[in-house]
């Protein structure tokens, strides 16, 4: 077990509509990453946050948006779902220029 | 030039074997290159990692060999186990905390 813990676990949704997914980081971690694993490819770095600014982000629209809050978890939301967002999506956490802690993820379906 | 290439896609070996893992990447300027292994429903955990000042590093049974000049490092697994079955993943980036690269992957399987 890596300490971070993502909710929730699945979901569903359809197409056009917003998604919340929650990340709380490993005690002592002030940094936060999200990433998108779509089915069978390595996870793709969307951004990170550290001390609730955004750190950095890779080549996703503006509709993928994040929030890190003063206990440094997390939120990633996605706005006007498209049927390829379907994908697992991975929080990682860590310190200031530490390894990556991965948690289990939130496996997102958009019908 | 971001990219890091990962081969072979799928690799079954017998219980006891060698299974080798390749990647490569194209940006010089990465620092740092770990690997990660991924169970189904699970996040990637990670395995080992390296930095380019060394050319190997061997923690258990897991060896990462790193060749800087070709721009490319592999995984080897010694004895390998059937609790090893699982998709291996390498990945590169400038730090080891911020927007790693990974590869496609590699999908094990040990056979008893």
């Amino acid at each position: 077990e890596t300490g971070v813990t993502q909710s929730p676990t699945h979901l569903i949704k359809t197409r056009g509509q917003q998604v919340t997914l929650r990340c709380s980081s490993q005690s002592g971690h002030n940094t936060v990453s999200w990433y998108q694993q779509a089915l069978g490819q390595g996870p793709q770095f969307i951004f990170q946050y550290y001390r609730e600014e955004e750190n950095g982000r890779g080549n996703f629209p503006p509709r993928f948006s994040g929030l890190q809050f003063p206990n440094y978890s997390s939120e990633l939301n996605v706005n006007a779902l498209e049927l390829d967002d379907s994908a697992l999506y991975l929080c990682a956490s860590s310190r200031e220029r530490g390894e990556l802690f991965f948690g289990e993820g939130s496996r997102l379906t958009v019908l | 030039q971001q990219q890091v290439k990962q081969s072979p896609q799928s690799l079954i070996v017998q219980k006891g074997g060698i299974p080798i893992i390749n990647c490569a990447y194209e940006n010089t300027a990465f620092d740092y290159f770990p690997w990660y292994q991924q169970f189904p429903g699970k996040g990637p955990a990670l395995l080992i990692a390296i930095r380019p000042d060394v050319s190997e590093k061997k923690e258990g049974r897991f060896t990462i060999s790193f060749n800087k000049s070709a721009k490319q490092f592999s995984l080897h697994i010694m004895d390998s186990q059937p609790g090893d079955s699982a998709t291996y993943f390498c990945a590169a980036s400038l730090d080891s905390s911020y927007k790693l690269i990974f590869g496609s992957g590699t999908r094990l399987l040990v056979r008893p």
